[in-house]
């Protein structure tokens, strides 16, 4: 079974800093990964998607890494800002016995300080 | 608006209430699942539609709970005789799948309906 962890569970920084949040999965067997932001109360909005066979993606200030032998991704955000602060999801979308839902990690909650 | 629309947004019913969600996927995605959230965790997996065909249902889809996608376009989620565990927001997304590029499959989500049972 698929599983997926996401460290730290929260994240508090002053403005500016750049930071980087994991994410860990136990089956390799994966189509791709995607990194969500949800803000409070709200759905998912979708980051950045990372495909099994690339190493990285880069969207602005956000970088992703994945290193899928070992099941590990890394999203990096740099310059920090406020507006930043959301809990960040990530989910692998397997491919496992046929299936092919996306298992989500808990999150991480970031609050970035002005 | 062109994203994945959830209608209603907030639903409070009373325990043993039926009550129905709707899911408009982005035009022409073939894909549509279903998640549940509970506060301070990540979205869980329910079920999952190819055009209209029901191809996953989890365990946590207990036999009070039935989704439909006639026609492959939106799609509806029903719980029967709700109880007080059924409190969560519920997200629903879409994607189109090719079938020979599987690897760039990207899911957009809704902003989900926020059910509370009491």
């Amino acid at each position: 079974k698929q599983e997926v962890t996401q460290i730290p569970a929260a994240l508090s920084v002053p403005e500016g800093e750049n930071l980087v949040l994991n994410c860990s999965f136990t089956d390799s067997a994966i189509y791709n990964l995607q990194w969500f932001r949800q803000d409070p109360g709200k759905g998912l909005t979708s980051l950045l998607l990372i495909q099994s066979s690339q190493r990285e993606q880069t969207s602005g200030r956000l970088n992703a890494s994945l290193d899928k032998s070992s099941g590990r991704s890394t999203l990096y955000i740099a310059a920090s800002q406020p507006g930043d602060s959301a809990t960040y999801l990530c989910a692998v979308r397997q491919f496992r016995g046929g299936s092919e839902k996306l298992v989500f990690g808990k999150g991480t909650k970031l609050t970035v300080n002005p | 608006d062109t994203g994945v629309s959830q209608d209603p947004r907030h639903k409070i019913t009373k325990r043993g209430q039926n009550v129905t969600f709707r899911c408009d996927p982005i035009s022409e995605h073939n894909r549509l699942y279903w998640y549940r959230q509970t506060l301070g965790q990540g979205p869980e997996f329910l079920t999952y539609f190819q055009n209209e065909a029901q191809l996953e249902k989890s365990r946590l889809l207990s036999d009070r709970f039935s989704a439909e996608r006639p026609k492959g376009s939106f799609s509806t989620l029903e719980i029967q005789r709700t109880e007080q565990g059924d409190s969560a927001m519920y997200l629903c997304a879409s994607s189109l799948v090719d079938f020979g590029d599987r690897a760039n499959t990207e899911a957009f989500f809704g902003q989900g309906t926020r059910l509370t049972v009491v």
